[in-house]
């Protein structure tokens, strides 16, 4: 079935670093969905992208969905302490389907 | 819009007795709805999906005797673990979507079993 893997599973990064993180597929989607889970919360919905090439921004944190649309990414500018937690990729190959769940990249901002 | 709660936002019980978590869409109708478990720094593991009027798809692994699930209304879906035991302990999530749109997640339930 459907894999999704994130890069890098975890990182830290100092306060006012930009931080890049990836999701790849093996398989050709037609959307992109991006969300982050605070600690002992739900995940939030970021960003949805749902066109090849697009490059969609959200306040701080832009996504884009890779051109080869087995790929999406996402960069977070200037990071504060509060972007601290688990950002998660999901995918789908077409509008129909369940979307799939990546593993997470947690990301934690050092002071 | 598109807001998901659930109800309790933490549990905590007996071995042997039996929870429900409550799972809501506040302002939009949930043709399907998901449910999740998630321990401590893990990632999401998806637990079953429903669609409103029909029997809940399980995942490999997952007990449906066990984890009960019913998703009587296009507002509500309920989660019942039957005769928890400590390592039923964790952090319960709901997430739904109405038709192709995406899943929009609820605050999540922590249940722990003593």
């Amino acid at each position: 079935g459907q894999q999704l893997n994130q890069s890098p599973q975890s990182m830290f990064i100092q306060e006012g670093e930009d931080v890049s993180m990836n999701c790849t597929s093996s398989s050709i989607f037609n959307t992109w969905l991006w969300y982050k889970q605070d600690p002992g919360e739900g995940p939030v919905l970021l960003i949805a992208l749902y066109k090849a090439g697009e490059l969609t921004s959200n306040g701080r944190l832009t996504a884009q969905f890779g051109i080869t649309r087995k790929d999406s990414f996402l960069n977070i500018s200037a990071s504060i302490p509060s972007d601290v937690g688990i950002y998660f990729c999901a995918g789908r190959e077409n509008y129909g389907q369940n979307f799939v769940f990546g593993p997470g990249t947690r990301l934690s901002v050092l002071p | 819009g598109a807001v998901v709660s659930q109800h309790p936002s933490w549990v905590i019980c007996k071995s042997g007795t039996s929870v429900k978590i409550e799972c809501r869409s506040l302002d939009f109708q949930a043709t399907t709805m998901f449910w999740y478990r998630q321990f401590p720094k893990q990632s999401l593991m998806l637990m079953a999906t429903s669609n409103e009027g029909s029997k809940a798809t399980y995942e490999q692994g997952v007990e449906k005797d066990k984890f009960l699930i019913n998703h009587a209304s296009l507002t509500l879906s309920t989660l019942t673990v039957t005769s928890a035991h400590p390592e039923d302990s964790s952090f319960y999530i709901c997430s739904a979507r109405q038709g192709s749109t995406p899943q929009y997640f609820g605050p999540g339930t922590r249940l722990t079993v003593l």
